[in-house]
């Protein structure tokens, strides 16, 4: 049962649109949810994270939009970039598990020139 | 800063063999994670360690062995490959407790 559900798999933008990402959770304890940006041949980097006493969360171009009611958050890029193409995967954990991340699937991102 | 060395980045294998993939990390975390990379399945975790000698199984723990020799060092093995297995193993390290996993670059198995 996948317990971070990440939408859409892939998406394709034009350089200088707004790329938003889209996730959601079903685990109520789930508190902190970290956003990973992975480059091809790389492994996964901590992009911009966000706590569940938080409803918004801004780091430069990236910002991340909390909805906790309906256990569903967004990351948006704006004025997205060709160095912006990357998988980039939602995460959450709750403060009760021992440094257990659940992941999603990832989303594709291609900005296109 | 420091950084997770994985080795070897490619690894090709034969159906039924024993493959060991090896991880090191400088950045002196005491916990260190496993994960497997599936296209389109995102990040499943397979073992982990808070410390030397301390093994914990994640979701995906079956046909996997583990072994972290040494707080700097954790090393997967696969017990027995599968045919057209085809995946990237990620190493990882935190500090206790810590949220911010820390990734290699991973190895990416295939078998034949």
């Amino acid at each position: 049962q996948q317990q971070v559900r990440q939408s859409p798999q892939s998406l394709t933008v034009w350089e200088g649109e707004t790329a938003i990402l889209n996730c959601s959770y079903e685990d109520s304890t789930f508190n902190y949810f970290p956003w990973y940006q992975q480059f091809p041949g790389e492994g996964p980097a901590l992009l911009i994270s966000i706590r569940s006493v938080s409803d918004k969360k801004e780091d430069g171009r990236f910002t991340i939009f909390f909805n906790k009611r309906e256990k569903k958050l967004s990351l948006h890029i704006t004025d997205s970039q060709p160095g912006d193409s990357a998988t980039y995967f939602c995460a959450a954990i709750a403060s009760s598990s021992f440094s257990k991340l659940v992941f999603g699937q990832g989303t594709s991102l291609s900005v296109v020139p | 800063g420091g950084i997770i060395t994985q080795t070897p980045k490619f690894l090709i294998g034969q159906e039924g063999q024993k493959l060991t993939l090896k991880c090191q990390q400088n950045f002196n975390h005491d916990t260190m994670y496993w994960y497997r990379q599936d296209s389109g399945k995102g990040l499943r975790l397979i073992y982990y360690s808070i410390t030397e000698n301390d093994l914990q199984k994640g979701d995906l723990s079956e046909g996997y062995d583990a072994s972290r020799e040494k707080k700097s060092s954790f090393s997967l093995t696969v017990t027995s490959a599968q045919k057209n297995e085809m995946a990237v193993f990620l190493c990882a390290s935190s500090i206790t407790g810590g949220n911010t996993l820390y990734f290699g670059a991973g190895t990416r198995l295939s078998v034949l």
